[in-house]
C-alpha cells in the first residue's frame, strides 16, 4: 500500500452511530493530518497529532496514533448528517509536503 | 477566524493558454504550498514555498509551472502552456512557524478545466 491508506473506502452509517476510519503508512512520519472534505469543496483541518502523541480529541473527533504499527485511526462520535465527506490522512515525514491518502467517503444517514 | 483564500474558485481555459491561481494564505503564515487534485483522484503535492523561494517540489511540478509571491499577501502558481492533464481542482495551504510539525491550512480550491 502507499503513504497513507485509508480504510474502509467507504463507510455507511445510521446518525448517532460511531464512524471509525483506519490510515495506514509506510514510512517514519513527524506528525499525520486528518482533513475532511465535502463533496467537490476544500479541505478542512480537523485534527493533527505529533508521532510522540497517541490520542488526541477534539470534540467528537478521537485520533489515535501507533507508531510501531505505522496506523492511525479517526473516531467520529454520535456522528450527523452533517458528517457526511470524504475523510483523507495526511502524513508529514519530515519535510513540507504532505503526502495523502485515497480517502474514506463517509456517509451518515438521517 | 483566519482562512486562506483563493481566486478564482473555477477557471476554464483554452490548452495551451497560460492561467495564474491566486492565493492569499494566512497572513502570520511563512509556509506556503500548492496541491492538487484530479477528479477522483488522490491529493497531490506540487511545490512548496519559504523565504521567498521554493523550497521542495515534485515531479509533476515541470518548467510549465512557476510561482510568486509577488507582494506581502498574494502567492500564485502560473501553469505557462495548460494541457488537458491539467484539469483538476488546484489548493494552496499555509503553515505557520514549523514547516514539519505544525498543521497545513487549504483553501477552498480553484476548480481548473483546460479545454
Amino acid at each position: 500500500s502507499q503513504q497513507g491508506e485509508e480504510d474502509p473506502q467507504a463507510l455507511s452509517i445510521q446518525e448517532g452511530e460511531n464512524a471509525t476510519m483506519n490510515c495506514s503508512y509506510k514510512t517514519s512520519i513527524n506528525n499525520l493530518q486528518w482533513y475532511r472534505q465535502n463533496s467537490g469543496r476544500g479541505l478542512v483541518h480537523l485534527i493533527l497529532i505529533r508521532s510522540n502523541e497517541r490520542e488526541k480529541h477534539s470534540g467528537r473527533l478521537r485520533v489515535t496514533l501507533d507508531t510501531s504499527k505505522k496506523s492511525s485511526s479517526l473516531l467520529i462520535t454520535a456522528s450527523r448528517a452533517a458528517d457526511t465527506a470524504s475523510y483523507f490522512c495526511a502524513t508529514g515525514s519530515g519535510s513540507e509536503k504532505l503526502v495523502f491518502g485515497k480517502g474514506t467517503k463517509l456517509t451518515v444517514n438521517p | 477566524e483566519p482562512e486562506v483564500t483563493q481566486t478564482p474558485s473555477h477557471q476554464v481555459t483554452q490548452m495551451g493558454q497560460e492561467v495564474i491561481l491566486r492565493c492569499v494564505p494566512i497572513s502570520n503564515h511563512l509556509y506556503f504550498y500548492w496541491y492538487r487534485q484530479i477528479l477522483g483522484q488522490k491529493v497531490e503535492f506540487l511545490v512548496s514555498f519559504y523565504n521567498n523561494e521554493i523550497s521542495e517540489k515534485s515531479e509533476i511540478f515541470d518548467d510549465q509551472f512557476s510561482v510568486e509571491r509577488p507582494d506581502g499577501s498574494n502567492f500564485t502558481l502560473k501553469i505557462r502552456s495548460t494541457k488537458l492533464e491539467d484539469s483538476a481542482m488546484y489548493f494552496c495551504a499555509s503553515s505557520g512557524l514549523d514547516r514539519v510539525r505544525s498543521e497545513q491550512y487549504f483553501g477552498p480550491g480553484t476548480r481548473l478545466t483546460v479545454t
